[in-house]
């Protein structure tokens, strides 16, 4: 069976720190891959999908990035961490088309200080 | 940007009363997928609706796709506390844009 994992689940960082969050996602190959965040109380803002290995698109401009390094693997990732940063990190995955589900991470919960 | 909307972003209801939201989008969607979001967790699959005006039940919830294929609603009837959380609307294909959710608030 499928799984996704994301972590930490849990972050505080300082302003103007560099940022790595990882999700890797197993049992599947080739998935279409997500990053979101979730100001508190908010909805989903979609940061970056990725499509492919090195494919990445983004949604949002700002002082976040994405890699793709391998084919399950997806990181986002910051140099200098502003106080807007805050907030709920997602990572989901579904399989390569447009019509099936989506399975989320557990989140990681970022606290910019 | 965002192309797909919901409404209401809050509603609060006495348990057993009815709860309604509704997504909307700007263009025609190949298909609509929600999700629920529990307090502190993260979002979890619903249902998708493909078809234009289809309609699908799942128990005490009811989810229709309009005959343009350009909105969508989520109704539960008789609400109850596990009910409590945040459902979503998504579509836009690859991207899956989701809408900005409608927090369900439960008084028991």
């Amino acid at each position: 069976s499928q799984t996704i994992h994301q972590w930490p689940a849990t972050l505080v960082q300082p302003v103007g720190s560099p940022l790595s969050l990882e999700c890797t996602v197993e049992g599947t190959s080739n998935p279409n891959l997500y990053w979101y965040r979730q100001a508190a109380g908010r909805g989903l803002q979609l940061l970056f999908y990725s499509v492919g290995i090195g494919q990445i698109s983004s949604e949002v401009p700002q002082n976040l990035s994405a890699s793709r390094p391998q084919d399950r693997q997806f990181i986002l990732s910051s140099k200098k961490l502003l106080l807007s940063d805050s907030g709920f990190y997602l990572c989901a995955w579904r399989a390569g088309t447009s019509t099936t589900e989506a399975f989320f991470g557990q989140g990681t919960r970022l606290t910019v200080v | 940007g965002q192309q797909v909307m919901q409404i209401p972003q809050y509603q609060h209801v006495q348990e057993g009363e009815d709860f309604t939201t509704y997504c909307n989008s700007s263009t025609t969607l190949s298909n609509i997928q929600w999700y629920k979001q529990r307090p502190g967790g993260h979002p979890v699959f619903l249902i998708q609706l493909v078809k234009s005006g289809e309609v699908k039940k799942q128990k005490r919830l009811t989810f229709q796709f309009g005959e343009a294929k350009k909105n969508s609603s989520l109704h539960i009837t008789a609400t109850q506390t596990t009910d409590v959380g945040t459902y979503f609307c998504a579509g836009r294909a690859q991207k899956l844009v989701f809408g900005q959710g409608t927090r369900l608030t439960i008084n028991p």
